[in-house]
């Protein structure tokens, strides 16, 4: 069965740090993995995917994430955290069923950035 | 386009009560999924229809609980009789139903039950 692991419910960095949320999946076929981000009274946006196309996959406000076939993992990295990313994030695989796509969430990380 | 629209953003009822939750998919899509949210158990998947079909229905937690698609384009979800244990937030998400299509997200409802 396809699943992931998200380590670390609370992530908290300084303002400028580095942001390192992990993701390590579990899956007997190359899987399909994202990372979604959810503001506070929001729904879940899609920050990045990967398809198999490149190892190293870019999202939106800065993030990107490097799927490792080895590590079996799929972090989450940010160069410089700023205030604005303050939210709670989660990792997904793609389980591919007969009728269709179903994704599998984390736990969630959530993520606090101090000044 | 409008993105996935869910209906009411808020619902307060009394245990007992019926409850309606309404979800309008992206135009074009063709997968549609019932998540839950709570603080104890994170994001549930409820079901998921692909073309207007349930594929999955193990996450309903009993029989309280029903969901249907009448057309391609909308899904209701459906508590009778509803209790407390049953307030969260539930999202509706919809896809193009590719093994790499990512899911697209309403805004929620949150649903109390007092």
């Amino acid at each position: 069965a396809q699943s992931v692991t998200q380590l670390g419910s609370h992530v908290s960095v300084s303002e400028g740090a580095l942001v390192l949320l992990r993701c390590n999946y579990s899956s007997s076929v190359p899987p399909y993995l994202f990372w979604y981000v959810q503001y506070p009274n929001q729904g879940l946006q899609l920050l990045l995917k990967y398809t198999s196309a490149a190892t190293l996959v870019k999202g939106i406000n800065g993030f990107e994430a490097e799927f490792k076939k080895s590590e079996t993992s799929f972090h989450l990295t940010k160069p410089s955290a700023h205030m604005s990313d303050a939210a709670e994030y989660f990792c997904a695989v793609n389980i591919l069923t007969g009728g269709g796509n179903k994704l599998t969430f984390g736990t969630g990380t959530q993520l606090k950035v101090e000044l | 386009d409008a993105g996935v629209i869910q209906s009411p953003r808020h619902e307060v009822t009394e245990m007992g009560q019926e409850v309606t939750l309404r979800c309008k998919l992206i135009s074009g899509h063709n997968s549609l999924f019932w998540y839950r949210q709570t603080m104890m158990r994170g994001l549930e998947l409820l079901i998921y229809f692909n073309n207007n079909v349930p594929i999955d229905d193990s996450g309903m937690p009993e029989d309280r609980f029903s969901a249907k698609m009448p057309n391609a384009s909308f899904s209701t979800l459906k508590i009778q009789p509803s209790e407390p244990r049953d307030s969260a937030v539930y999202f509706c998400a919809s896809s193009s139903g590719q093994g790499n299509s990512p899911l697209h997200f309403g805004n929620g409802t949150r649903l109390t039950v007092t």
